[in-house]
């Protein structure tokens, strides 16, 4: 079974610019959310999708948004690029949501340097 | 203070030690508690996790979480140099999303052959 994709693994960007970043989730998983991992604050949540709408969103500015699609597949976007983005976003899915215990799944992360 | 404290490390030991690694936290509502292993170049992967208090065993690696004192432990017995990895905390409450976890910074360990 095919584990999470993202795409692509490495982007660099120009400050000012705008960046999509890709997940494929597990088949079957319907959940999917987004992390950013900088050495200084570590892991942090962004936002999370199930069945194509926004279930919970993180403390990060309105730059950062996502969608998800009706495949489960989700999209992530930051527009107007600051250096303080540079880091490693990883895409995480899950079968289903809220109550009891459900593993979190990441995939291995689009590295996005900002210039 | 952050929700979540982890000593960052390094932490280095040599092959065969056993390992401690813990993480504190302030919010009470946390019920679920999971420990993750992130190789360099890598997403982090599930490696146990803990439902309230008390200990879950799976080979070598024992989970501990104590939350009359918000502290969660990993201990790893006979530590192989394939360990060496960043080790992550993470928890969430019992209501709402499954998915919406908190991390602790994580602590780099190398076992040394």
């Amino acid at each position: 079974k095919a584990g999470v994709t993202q795409t692509p693994r490495y982007l660099i960007k120009t400050r000012g610019q705008q960046v999509t970043l890709s997940c494929s989730p597990i088949s079957g998983h319907r959940s999917v959310s987004w992390y950013q991992q900088t050495p200084g604050q570590g892991l942090q949540f962004l936002f999370e999708y199930f069945s194509e709408t926004q279930r919970n969103k993180g403390n990060f500015p309105g730059r950062f948004s996502g969608r998800q699609f009706s495949n489960s597949r989700s999209e992530m976007n930051v527009s107007t690029l600051e250096l303080g983005d540079s880091a490693l976003y990883l895409c995480a899915s899950g079968r289903s949501g809220t109550g009891g215990y459900s593993p979190l799944h990441f995939g291995n992360g689009t590295r996005l340097t900002v210039t | 203070q952050k929700e979540v404290e982890q000593d960052p490390g390094p932490l280095s030991v040599p092959e065969g030690a056993i390992v401690s690694l813990n993480c504190t936290y302030s919010n009470s509502a946390f019920q679920y508690f999971m420990w993750y292993r992130q190789y360099s170049r890598k997403g982090p992967e599930l490696l146990m996790y803990t439902y309230s208090s008390g200990n879950k065993e799976d080979g070598r690696f024992t989970a501990q979480v104590d939350k009359s004192s918000k502290y969660i432990s990993l201990f790893i017995r006979d530590s192989q140099p394939s360990d060496s990895a960043t080790y992550l905390c993470a928890m969430r409450d019992s209501g709402g999303s499954n998915y919406k976890l908190t991390f602790g910074k994580g602590t780099l360990l190398t076992v040394n052959p």
